[in-house]
């Protein structure tokens, strides 16, 4: 079946917006996680939900950062008052079940001006 | 804070020679390894999990692992141009929501 799926590809704000990144897992997959990844490192770890719940939010930087699974699908994450420094590629995986193999969506490119 | 440490490289090799990629973490309780395949702007993909003791090979690739010393490491045989890229070692720590902890990555460059 299709793989992970991520809108927008790319994304370009300014200081001080919102932004919403959208996350489509594969299907039946119960658990989703988001990543962010900067240049030149790996990936780190933001939120994993498992079914509609936040199972750990504790890798989100702040309180601007939040992340909602309303039917246990797709994922939104919302960036409030964006800063220069959110800049970075975000990923989101899923996987089912919670544990098993993680597999990443191609990443929304964020960029805050 | 646990984590998971890689040289950064980069690692060149010549084609039709043998890679190996090294990974050390810190949390004694991990329980899943993980080695993914990044190329330049594009997304992790899954190249090798290994969760036991020993070796695990598929194809061209073989995972080894040592709980005892802390140790995950990748063997690439006859590298290829093509497995250029760079390489990222992850865990899932015992008794964890699951997360992936990456190491920073190894590029690996394999000239023709």
């Amino acid at each position: 079946g299709a793989g992970v799926s991520q809108t927008p590809s790319n994304k370009v704000t300014e200081k001080g917006k919102y932004v919403e990144l959208r996350c489509d897992p594969i299907s039946g997959h119960t658990a989703l996680y988001w990543y962010r990844q900067s240049l030149g490192q790996g990936p780190e770890f933001l939120i994993y939900f498992q079914g509609t719940g936040a199972a750990d939010d504790s890798g989100l930087p702040n309180d601007r950062f939040f992340a909602v699974r309303p039917e246990g699908s797709v994922s939104t994450l919302k960036i409030q008052r964006t800063e220069r420094g959110d800049s970075a590629v975000y990923l989101c995986a899923s996987s089912n079940p919670p544990g098993d193999t993680q597999y990443f969506g191609p990443g929304t490119r964020l960029t805050v001006l | 804070q646990k984590e998971v440490e890689q040289n950064s490289g980069p690692l060149s090799v010549p084609e039709g020679a043998i890679a190996s990629l090294n990974c050390t973490y810190s949390d004694r309780v991990s329980q899943s390894f993980f080695w993914y395949r990044q190329y330049s702007g594009k997304s992790p993909e899954l190249i090798m999990s290994i969760y036991s003791n020993g070796d695990k090979e598929d194809g061209r690739f073989t995972a080894q692992l040592n709980k005892a010393s802390q140790y995950v490491s990748l063997l690439i045989r006859d590298s290829q141009p093509s497995d250029s890229a760079t390489y990222l070692c992850a865990v899932i720590s015992g008794g964890s929501n699951y997360k992936l902890t990456f190491g920073k990555g190894t590029l690996l460059t394999v000239n023709p």
